[in-house]
């Protein structure tokens, strides 16, 4: 079944440090692959997609993203968080095969900013 | 620009009540969603419309019903609501292929 993994809750991190979020996906072939993030009692905003190519992703607010299909991963990543970073993140994955496409999310990893 | 309008955003039942979420996106997406997210679970489909015209299930649809009004408008009903149905609701939509926006999200209390 295809399925996406978020391995981490829960991260803290310090302000101006770096930050990565680990997501893995299974699916039969490399499907469109995107990150949300969602702030207390908002909707979500999407951060960065990929389809194909350039396997390096950039976003907004600074965020990047990898895609590694060796390792079935697409990690996002920010040199220096700030402490309006602090939100949960969303990992998410669509196969559109065919005519129905839906998204797969991640279970969510809630993002911590220390002073 | 509005892109995925959901009304109402808070909204508390009594268990067996009725109501309908209303989404409306002005986008001329062809495709429409309705997701459920519930802490520690993510978001989960309930259902999905592809095109006007067609409503398919998702992963969690015992209990909802929907109609795709027209392309821009996705509706989910509850005939009865029961409090496992407590949850934020988010409408999205998508041009075929492409990538899924969300409205901001309704939330539902049912007690």
């Amino acid at each position: 079944a295809q399925s996406v993994t978020q391995p981490d809750i829960h991260i803290t991190v310090s302000e101006g440090a770096s930050l990565e979020l680990r997501c893995n996906y299974s699916y039969g072939a490399t499907p469109y692959l995107f990150w949300y993030v969602q702030s207390p009692g908002q909707g979500l905003q999407l951060l960065l997609k990929y389809f194909s190519g350039d396997t390096l992703v950039q976003g907004i607010k600074g965020f990047e993203a990898e895609f590694k299909r060796s390792q079935s991963s697409f990690n996002l990543r920010k040199p220096s968080v700030h402490w309006s970073d602090a939100a949960e993140y969303f990992c998410a994955a669509v196969n559109y095969g065919g005519s129905q496409g839906n998204l797969i999310f991640g279970k969510g990893t809630k993002l911590s900013v220390k002073p | 620009n509005a892109g995925v309008t959901q009304t109402p955003k808070f909204q508390v039942l009594k268990t067996g009540q009725s109501m309908t979420l209303q989404c409306a996106q002005d986008m001329n997406h062809n495709s429409m969603y309705w997701y459920r997210q519930d802490p520690g679970m993510g978001l989960r489909l309930i259902y999905y419309s592809a095109s006007e015209g067609t409503t398919d299930k998702g992963e969690v649809p015992n209990g909802y019903n929907v109609s795709r009004l027209n392309k821009r408008e996705f509706s989910l009903r509850l005939e009865s609501a029961a409090p496992s149905q407590t949850s934020v609701y988010f409408c999205a939509s998508s041009p075929s292929g492409n990538t899924i926006y969300f409205g901001e999200g309704s939330w539902l209390t049912v007690v």
